[in-house]
C-alpha cells in the first residue's frame, strides 16, 4: 500500500461547527504532516508529528487541534473555523528524516 | 523564513517541446523535491534528489541537485498534453518548504 487516505474528500461547515479531517497510512511511515494550501498557491506546512509526537506546529491558530492516536492515523480536528480557513487540506507522510513526502488527495474544506 | 524561487511562473509551450523550470533558494538543503499537482489532488512525487550534482531521470523528466546545494533544474522532454499541471520544487531541511510553482500549459 503506497497511498495516504484522505477522509472526506469534501466537507462545508458553518462557523459554530466541529469536525475533523482523518488522514491514514500503512507505508510504515512514522513522520505525518497536515498541510494548508489555498488556490494558485503552494501547500504550506501546518503540523509535523514524528514518532506520533507533535514535533512542529507552524503557529497554527488554536481552532485548528491536530491528533496522531497511532502511527498510521493521524486526525485534524476543527472548531469555530473563519471563512478565510476555506482551503484544501493535505496531509502527507514519510520516512523520518529528509525524505520525500507522499501526499494524500486533500480535503476540499469550505466555511460558511 | 526560507523562500524558494520559482521560475518561470507559467508556460505554454507546443506538444512535443522540451521544458526547463527551475528553483533557487537563500538557504541551503539536504533533499531538493520536485511535485506535480493537478486540479483537485494532491502533489505527487516526480523525482527526489538527496546529494549535491546528483542528476536523475524518471522517463521524460531530468532533475539535478545543484552544486551549492541552493538550487535545481526540471527539464522534461518532448512534452504531451498530460504533462498539464502544477509543477513545484520543494527544499527540506527538517521540513518540507515548497516554491511558488510553474502552471504548465500544452497545446495539442
Amino acid at each position: 500500500d503506497t497511498e495516504v487516505t484522505q477522509t472526506p474528500k469534501h466537507l462545508v461547515m458553518g462557523m459554530t461547527n466541529k469536525k475533523s479531517l482523518k488522514c491514514e497510512q500503512h507505508m510504515g511511515h512514522r513522520a505525518m504532516y497536515w498541510y494548508k494550501q489555498k488556490a494558485k498557491k503552494p501547500p504550506e506546512l501546518m503540523f509535523v508529528y514524528s514518532y506520533e509526537k507533535l514535533s512542529i506546529n507552524e503557529s497554527v491558530p488554536s481552532r485548528f487541534s491536530p491528533e496522531c492516536p497511532n502511527s498510521s492515523l493521524l486526525n485534524l480536528h476543527l472548531h469555530a473555523l473563519q471563512p478565510e480557513d476555506s482551503a484544501l487540506y493535505l496531509c502527507a507522510s514519510s520516512q523520518v528524516g529528509d525524505y520525500g513526502y507522499t501526499f494524500g488527495s486533500g480535503t476540499r474544506l469550505t466555511v460558511v | 523564513g526560507q523562500q524558494l524561487n520559482q521560475s518561470p511562473q507559467s508556460m505554454f509551450i507546443q506538444e512535443g517541446e522540451d521544458v526547463s523550470m527551475n528553483c533557487t533558494s537563500s538557504s541551503i538543503f539536504n533533499t531538493w523535491l520536485w511535485y506535480k499537482q493537478d486540479p483537485g489532488e494532491g502533489p505527487v512525487l516526480l523525482i527526489a534528489l538527496y546529494k549535491a550534482g546528483e542528476l536523475t531521470s524518471n522517463g521524460r523528466l531530468t532533475a539535478q541537485f545543484g552544486i551549492t546545494r541552493k538550487d535545481s533544474f526540471l527539464n522534461i522532454s518532448a512534452s504531451i498534453p498530460s504533462d498539464v499541471g502544477i509543477y513545484f520544487c520543494a527544499g527540506l531541511e527538517g521540513k518540507l518548504i515548497f516554491g511558488q510553482g510553474t502552471t504548465l500549459q500544452v497545446k495539442p
